[in-house]
């Protein structure tokens, strides 16, 4: 089992629509969490962190953490087609300092 | 505006050849991150750095790979012999150090082809 899970995709949405990115990772010790977007050719970027269970809001996104389901997601509101990108999710190593452990990330695609 | 710096953006080497890639930073930030990606295998560790000091190099070929950090503001990763398999996108990522925010800044990425 990886140790940070996500759908390879591609995840096809309309423009306007919600997109919804799922994560899971298997140590229950992990602490922080982030997602990463990053256009084809480019390095990541990150584009939001959650800490505590429940949701954080950053204008169009929101992360989603529930710790005890060991799952993370990330909902793009009102996509657009410049959200296509592929998505990572990341989540801390309990044991390394400030070390994170990277998902295979999912493939967005918003179509006009 | 401040980011992480990378050089060379681009390398093209032959088989056999020492190929170094170096990185600056955020500044302030003290710990720094090298990682390898590739299609095949996605984002991959290599070695990280917290105060200069060399924390975990496990994900790093002992025998070609080494990563050094000679100064807060300048990290290098050298492989030497390169072999083929070494193509990949470099990045180099630094972050602050307090627990419980590991928060990671990427720079752009050295894109290495090794013919």
């Amino acid at each position: 089992q990886k140790e940070v899970e996500q759908n390879s995709g591609p995840l096809s949405v309309p423009e306007g629509a919600i997109a919804s990115l799922n994560c899971t990772y298997s140590d229950r010790g992990s602490q922080s969490f982030f997602w990463y977007r990053q256009y084809s050719g480019k390095s990541p970027e990150l584009i939001m962190s959650i800490y505590s269970n429940g949701d954080k809001e950053d204008g169009r996104f929101t992360a989603q953490l529930n710790k005890a389901s060991q799952y993370v997601s990330l909902l793009i509101r009102d996509s657009q087609p410049s959200d296509s990108a592929t998505y990572l999710c990341a989540v801390s190593s309990p044991g390394g300092y400030n070390k994170l452990i990277f998902g295979a990330g999912t493939r967005l695609a918003v179509h006009p | 505006d401040a980011r992480v710096t990378q050089t060379p953006r681009h390398k093209v080497t032959e088989m056999g050849q020492e190929v170094t890639m170096r990185c600056q930073p955020i500044l302030g930030h003290n710990t720094v991150f090298w990682y390898r990606q590739t299609m095949m295998q996605g984002l991959e560790l290599l070695a990280y750095f917290r105060n200069r000091a060399p924390l975990d190099d496990s994900g790093m070929p002992k025998d070609r790979f080494s990563a050094e950090m000679p100064d807060a503001t300048l990290a290098t990763l050298k492989i030497q012999p390169s072999e083929p398999r070494d193509s990949a996108v470099y990045f180099c990522a630094s972050g602050p150090s307090p627990t419980g925010q590991e928060t990671q800044y990427f720079g752009p990425g050295t894109r290495l082809l090794v013919l």
